[in-house]
């Protein structure tokens, strides 16, 4: 069964604008790591956030991650071309499985 | 570092023939894990291993789908005999544990005909 749930499926923006993405979980996880994917690549580790954890930065990557709501968000700031990519959450339960959700598919328009 | 190396980068075969995806994890990573991408179903894992053994396989569609890594360096991910609904990418990825950051390869795309 799905863990992670990005929402929304898809989401296309002006360059510039900020992109948020969410992601819902069922149960109780370890850490929970977002991911992106470019058309035709593997997917590369953005950033891994810990359960004890509500907030964290990576340069223009913000993701916060709140356990009560069993949801995590990850905000793209000053959006690029570049940005364009599929991104997919992925929860460490556990029982020490990771699991990818299905991703949203992001579109920076010029 | 070269990174997580899978070969071939795309298959094309008929159905009934072996497959064989092969993948060298980044040296050093004590975790590999192999998933399989459609757009119907997302990324699945299919199996992963720690310290070159086997720890979850539950993701193997079924029998005809096999996984070994017979050494640190190198896995294979076999499928005798393929059939059409096997058709897809394949990721190998591999990370220094199961719970920190994976990295992936570039995949392989698979197709049955």
């Amino acid at each position: 069964s799905q863990q992670g749930e990005e929402d929304p499926q898809a989401l296309s923006i002006q360059e510039g604008e900020n992109a948020t993405m969410n992601c819902s979980y069922k149960t109780s996880i370890n850490n929970l790591q977002w991911y992106r994917q470019n058309s035709g690549r593997g997917l590369v580790h953005l950033i891994l956030i810990r359960s004890n954890e509500r907030e964290k930065h990576s340069g223009r990557l913000r993701v916060t991650l709140d356990t009560s709501k069993k949801s995590s968000s990850l905000l793209i700031t000053a959006s690029r071309a570049a940005d364009t990519a599929s991104y997919f959450c992925a929860t460490d339960r556990l029982d020490d499985k990771i699991i990818f959700g299905k991703g949203t598919r992001l579109h920076i328009l010029p | 570092d070269a990174g997580v190396i899978q070969s071939p980068r795309h298959e094309v075969t008929e159905m009934g023939q072996e497959v064989t995806l092969r993948c060298k994890p980044i040296s050093g990573h004590n975790s590999l894990f192999w998933y399989r991408q459609t757009m119907m179903r997302g990324l699945e894992l299919l199996i992963y291993f720690n310290n070159n053994v086997p720890i979850d396989d539950s993701g193997m569609p079924e029998d005809r789908f096999s996984a070994k890594m017979p050494n640190a360096s190198f896995s294979t991910l076999k499928i005798q005999p393929s059939e059409p609904r096997d058709s897809a990418v394949y990721f190998c990825a591999s990370s220094l544990a199961s719970d920190q950051p994976q990295h992936f390869g570039d995949g392989t795309r698979l197709s049955i005909l």
